[in-house]
């Protein structure tokens, strides 16, 4: 069973289109997250959920909006893509206020904007 | 003051030697300190962590050594084996925030020659 998984694995759109990726987790965890990775492997968080309530959103353009309709999935929607857009998203779990906070990552979708 | 600089940016070395990765920050209200491990189309995957209270942890062949006064950690693999070429990041975290926000360093591939 996989733990965090995100679906597509790659996207490959057309600028000016609307775009989904899917994240779900079995972990129990009860925060949830999207970091971006840019062409130079440079992960950056974008957003944070707690208890499907957002906790962080890291001056992100409105363009992006996540969605969480449980605490086990959290969803990213994109509007407008943008050339600039193209990355590696990761959506990733974990248990906050535990002993580990360890964060899980899934395995990634690669979007690109054409 | 947010930010955790890594280096060196690529590292190669030979089977059986020691492969050494070096972190510093600035934020002295961060509390835990993890390393992850990438390969090429996964996601990260935690390694190794540690928290300020200890100056070492060892796990197998990778140690972490932590100098809180210097503001700087480290990652050591001894023994490197060709199994572990992949792309590396120390990160950094405040558990006061109870947001579970990583903040990355830059990433460091390794590549180990049989």
């Amino acid at each position: 069973d996989t733990a965090v998984s995100q679906t597509p694995k790659y996207l490959v759109t057309q600028m000016g289109n609307d775009k989904s990726i899917k994240c779900e987790q079995n972990l129990g965890h009860d925060t949830m997250y999207w970091y971006k990775q840019d062409s130079k492997k440079f992960l950056k968080i974008m957003f944070s959920y707690n208890n499907k309530e957002l906790i962080i959103n890291e001056t992100v353009p409105n363009r992006f909006s996540p969605k969480s309709p449980d605490k086990a999935h959290l969803n990213l929607h994109i509007n407008s893509l943008e050339l600039g857009d193209s990355a590696v998203y990761f959506c990733a779990s974990s248990l906050l206020g535990g002993a580990n906070t360890e964060a899980f990552f899934g395995q990634g979708t690669r979007l690109t904007v054409v | 003051q947010q930010q955790v600089k890594q280096s060196p940016q690529s590292l190669i070395v030979q089977k059986g030697g020691i492969s050494i990765i070096n972190c510093a920050y600035e934020n002295t209200a961060f509390d835990y300190f993890p390393w992850y491990q990438q390969f090429p189309g996964k996601g990260p995957a935690l390694l190794i962590a540690i928290r300020p209270d200890v100056s070492e942890k060892k796990e197998g062949r990778f140690t972490i050594s932590f100098n809180k006064s210097a503001k700087q950690f480290s990652l050591h693999i001894m023994d490197s084996q060709p199994g572990d070429s992949a792309t590396y990041f120390c990160a950094a975290s405040t558990g006061s925030s109870n947001t579970g926000k990583l903040i990355f360093g830059q990433g460091t591939t390794l590549q180990v020659k049989p």
